[in-house]
């Protein structure tokens, strides 16, 4: 049972158009949630969270948005750069634990 | 710090052997995951611990998955029989709040 979906594989977007990924959840006791990029042959890195009591937080030129009463995520890049090609995973943890549950990540390809 | 180190990065395996992938993880993290990568579920969380204490170990798909921290700086995942099915990238973290990962170790299983 997947409790953190991103039903998109992938997306392809030009460079310096606005990237939207997007990851839902069905746990209601998740409250913080981050998204990771991973290149090829290595591992995650951190990206960009937010916690359950937010709406919206900005790093640049990433913005993540969680809609908790659909239970929704999205991260928006913009403006796209070729080197954001890589796969975004959202991962969801719970209270009081570091517990990560990550998704089935989305391969992103920025082309000029 | 150097990061999460695992070893090895590539293993390539006949059916039926051992496998024992290895982890360190970033000194004063005090939790330590191992994920599986594959392309039909993403990143399959298969054992979380803390302060060397296994916490939930419910994403280990078999009992021929064990997992074991025996200190603060070490943490070993074997596959014994090992099946080409285990063919995965597995991925270890440690974790002081935020998550930091090794590169992998890439499993084959001929």
């Amino acid at each position: 049972d997947q409790q953190v979906k991103q039903n998109s594989p992938s997306l392809s977007v030009q460079e310096g158009r606005i990237s939207i990924l997007n990851c839902d959840y069905t746990n209601s006791m998740f409250d913080y949630f981050l998204w990771y990029k991973k290149y090829p042959a290595e591992g995650p890195t951190f990206l960009i969270s937010i916690s359950s009591i937010k709406d919206k937080n900005e790093d640049g030129r990433f913005t993540v948005f969680l809609n908790k009463s659909a239970k929704h995520l999205s991260l928006h890049i913009v403006p796209s750069q070729p080197g954001d090609s890589a796969v975004y995973f959202c991962a969801a943890s719970g209270l009081n634990t570091d517990k990560l549950i990550f998704g089935t990540g989305t391969r992103l390809q920025v082309f000029p | 710090d150097a990061g999460v180190i695992q070893s090895p990065r590539h293993e390539v395996t006949e059916m039926g052997q051992e496998v024992t992938l290895r982890c360190k993880p970033i000194s004063g993290h005090n939790s330590l995951f191992w994920y599986r990568q594959t392309m039909m579920r993403g990143l399959e969380l298969l054992i979380y611990f803390n302060n060397n204490v296994p916490i939930d170990d419910s994403g280990m798909p078999e009992d021929r998955f064990s997992a074991k921290m025996p200190n603060a700086s070490f943490s070993t995942l074997k596959i014994q029989p090992s099946e080409p099915r285990d063919s995965a990238v597995y991925f270890c973290a440690s974790s002081l709040g935020r998550a930091f990962f090794g590169q992998g170790t890439r499993l084959t299983v001929v």
